[in-house]
């Protein structure tokens, strides 16, 4: 089944610590991005990468990092410069920028 | 400021009966406009996608319209289930790769 896996599903994250969250897909898009949903407001783009090697800033780019080595992979680096990281985060990819948007099942990140 | 709001109370309604969801936004100029359906612990999923030339839209149980002079997109289901409980996000494509989300209307649909 073609799909977007993001793993893990739950991760914890200590002071000072950087953690990554997987996204992989098989639908061969192009396009492929990552949403920050906090309760009560919409989903937040934080990067996205139109093509391999290359990704742009989002709305909320400050205390994340990312990177596009192969056009199935898009992982993402929440940084300890992130001082708010507690969110559910998800992972898109679209075959072009004015397709739908195919979603993963999400990460839901805390801080310990 | 830019603006898309949903009615942030969540909607009771019987089984059977139709309910309608609103989404209104203020200075977006959109291409398109999408609903996706999200339930707890999980990734959206794509439902309807109207452009700006379209009035309304059709597919299944499901229908979409969308005023450009009222910037509003109702969404209605038909016949609801309680299989339709979930959350339902607004989304605008806005240009280049930007997709602007609705916080959502939660539905509860009771036997």
């Amino acid at each position: 089944d073609g799909g977007i896996t993001q793993s893990p599903k739950y991760l914890f994250r200590k002071e000072g610590q950087n953690v990554t969250l997987s996204c992989e897909q098989n639908l061969n898009h192009d396009a492929m991005y990552w949403y920050r949903q906090d309760p009560g407001q919409g989903l937040r783009l934080i990067y996205y990468s139109q093509i391999v090697n290359d990704f742009q800033k989002g709305d909320i780019a400050e205390g994340y990092s990312v990177s596009r080595e192969k056009k199935e992979s898009f992982p993402l680096t929440v940084t300890s410069a992130q001082k708010n990281p507690t969110a559910f985060y998800l992972c898109a990819s679209s075959r072009s920028s004015d397709e739908k948007l195919f979603f993963g099942s999400g990460t839901q990140l805390s801080v310990l | 400021s830019q603006k898309i709001e949903q009615n942030s109370e969540a909607l009771n309604i019987q089984e059977g009966k139709t309910a309608t969801l609103t989404c209104n936004y203020t200075n977006y100029s959109p291409a398109y406009l999408q609903w996706y359906r999200q339930d707890p612990g999980r990734g959206p999923v794509f439902l309807l996608l109207i452009r700006e030339n379209e009035k309304e839209k059709r597919k299944e149980r499901l229908k979409v319209t969308f005023d450009t002079t009222l910037k509003q997109s109702l969404f209605h289901i038909t016949a609801s289930q309680p299989a339709d409980s979930a959350t339902y996000l607004c989304a605008l494509y806005t240009g280049g790769f930007k997709t602007i989300f609705g916080a959502g209307t939660r539905l509860f649909v009771k036997a």
